[in-house]
């Protein structure tokens, strides 16, 4: 299965409320990535695991929350969802390090509407 | 950090025209990269063309390293190539995407 899996495909919140993103493949990638995609805007780089290790963007430090319990799963975490989070998550993975040659995988993304 | 241009920002052709494609960056890319999002689906990887000329079926790949751009020529355009094409480097150890050109074909 060289797929990789986000749930849900849509998402509901309140403002102010705690949202809880999943993603998920079966490829034993190294590196798992998350991407905030807004409408007519590039996709941002937010925070990507390269095994165990977390790195997070300097510009989106505070805002995003992250875990990998085990090398299929990676969450990402909004504490308390502003308006400004509405926007589509894309989950991305690959063998090996983070921007080796190998290549990217793409989940369909979620689509999170903050309200 | 690395930045990156696509033009044009949509693009719309008939059944069987050419489309070209271009992307600029503003330092020397090292892992130059075209993907696609069909409407609806996720994002696919094309092809890794950090220089020279690259094909893989319909597609041929461009990048001129020392000026910094790239094009994606995709030839006799089918209906099912609608969606959206978008370019990303790694320079910087940061994965950097453009914002995308939207292609539209009609039959």
């Amino acid at each position: 299965d060289t797929t990789v899996k986000q749930n849900p495909r849509y998402k509901l919140a309140r403002v102010g409320k705690p949202v809880n993103l999943i993603c998920s493949q079966t490829m034993n990638h190294d590196t798992m990535y998350w991407y905030q995609k807004k409408p007519n805007q590039a996709p941002k780089l937010l925070l990507f695991y390269y095994d165990k290790i977390l790195n997070r963007e300097a510009d989106t430090f505070e805002k995003f929350q992250s875990s990998r319990p085990n090398n299929s799963f990676c969450s990402l975490y909004i504490g308390s969802a502003g308006l400004e989070y509405s926007a589509m998550y894309l989950c991305a993975s690959t063998l090996g390090q983070a921007y080796s040659n190998e290549r990217l995988f793409f989940g369909h993304g979620t689509k999170l509407s903050v309200l | 950090g690395q930045q990156v241009q696509q033009s044009p920002a949509s693009l719309v052709l008939q059944e069987g025209e050419n489309a070209e494609l271009q992307c600029n960056f503003s330092s020397t890319a090292t892992q130059l990269q075209w993907f696609y999002q069909s409407p609806g689906g996720s994002l696919v990887s094309l092809l890794s063309n950090p220089s020279g000329t690259k094909h893989t079926g319909r597609l041929t790949s461009t990048t001129v390293t020392k000026e910094r751009r790239s094009s994606l020529h995709i030839s006799s355009s089918q209906t099912t190539d609608s969606g959206t094409y978008l370019c990303a480097d790694s320079g910087y150890n940061k994965l950097t995407f453009g914002k995308g050109t939207v292609l539209l074909v009609s039959p």
